[in-house]
């Protein structure tokens, strides 16, 4: 039973670029959360996406947005790249209707911003 | 004040040493506590996962909800240098505005050594 997934492992890109991020949950889950760490922090909430829809959104600026794609797959994108978007992207999926809610990490993308 | 305080540590101990990681947090919606693993550039590894007050153990894991003191703990029996990671608590409430999304500490970084 595959984990989630997540492509690519690590990309450098520079100020004013823009970024997308993929994502594959664990078989039988269909919600979808993105994260973001900085280095020496704990992750952040960026935003869940449950029947393709954004349900709920952490405290993150609108460059950040995402999909999510009927077979419960989805992306994160980050559009006018800041140096501070430097960080490890971590995507966690979920069962919506499971009974412990419990939150399954992938390994993440590591994203640079020169 | 950040709603989840952990001490990042660094914790370094001996192999066989009893571990005590905690959390203390300010938001008294959260329910749900959980405590994750990450090696060095992986993405974070569920360990325990509790529900409200109480105990809960798992081989050499214990898990320790105080909700009265808004404070948690992972206690890590007979150490192993493979237990060297940095150790996240995670925390969520039970509906509304806080469902689905996780709340972070830091994350301690602990070495357990030979």
């Amino acid at each position: 039973d595959a984990g989630v997934t997540q492509s690519p492992t690590h990309l450098i890109k520079t100020r004013g670029q823009q970024v997308t991020l993929r994502c594959s949950p664990k078989s039988g889950h269909d919600t979808v959360s993105w994260y973001q760490q900085a280095l020496g922090q704990g992750p952040q909430f960026i935003f869940q996406y449950y029947e393709e829809e954004e349900r709920q959104r952490g405290n993150f600026p609108d460059r950040f947005s995402g999909h999510q794609f009927p077979n419960y797959s989805s992306e994160l994108n980050v559009n006018a790249l800041l140096l501070g978007d430097s960080a490890l992207y971590l995507c966690a999926s979920s069962p919506e209707r499971g009974a412990t809610d419990t939150q399954y990490f992938g390994p993440g993308t590591r994203l640079t911003v020169l | 004040q950040k709603e989840v305080e952990q001490d990042p540590g660094p914790l370094s101990v001996p192999e066989g040493a009893i571990v005590s990681l905690n959390c203390t947090y300010s938001n008294s919606a959260f329910q749900y506590f959980m405590w994750y693993r990450q090696y060095s550039r992986k993405g974070p590894e569920l360990l325990m996962y509790t529900y409200s007050s109480g105990n809960k153990e798992d081989g050499r894991f214990t898990a320790q909800v105080d909700k009265s003191s808004k404070y948690i703990s992972l206690f890590i029996r007979d150490s192993q240098p493979s237990d060297s990671a940095t150790y996240l608590c995670a925390m969520r409430g039970a509906g509304g505005t806080s469902y689905g999304k996780l709340t972070f500490g830091q994350g301690t970084i602990l070495t357990v050594h030979p």
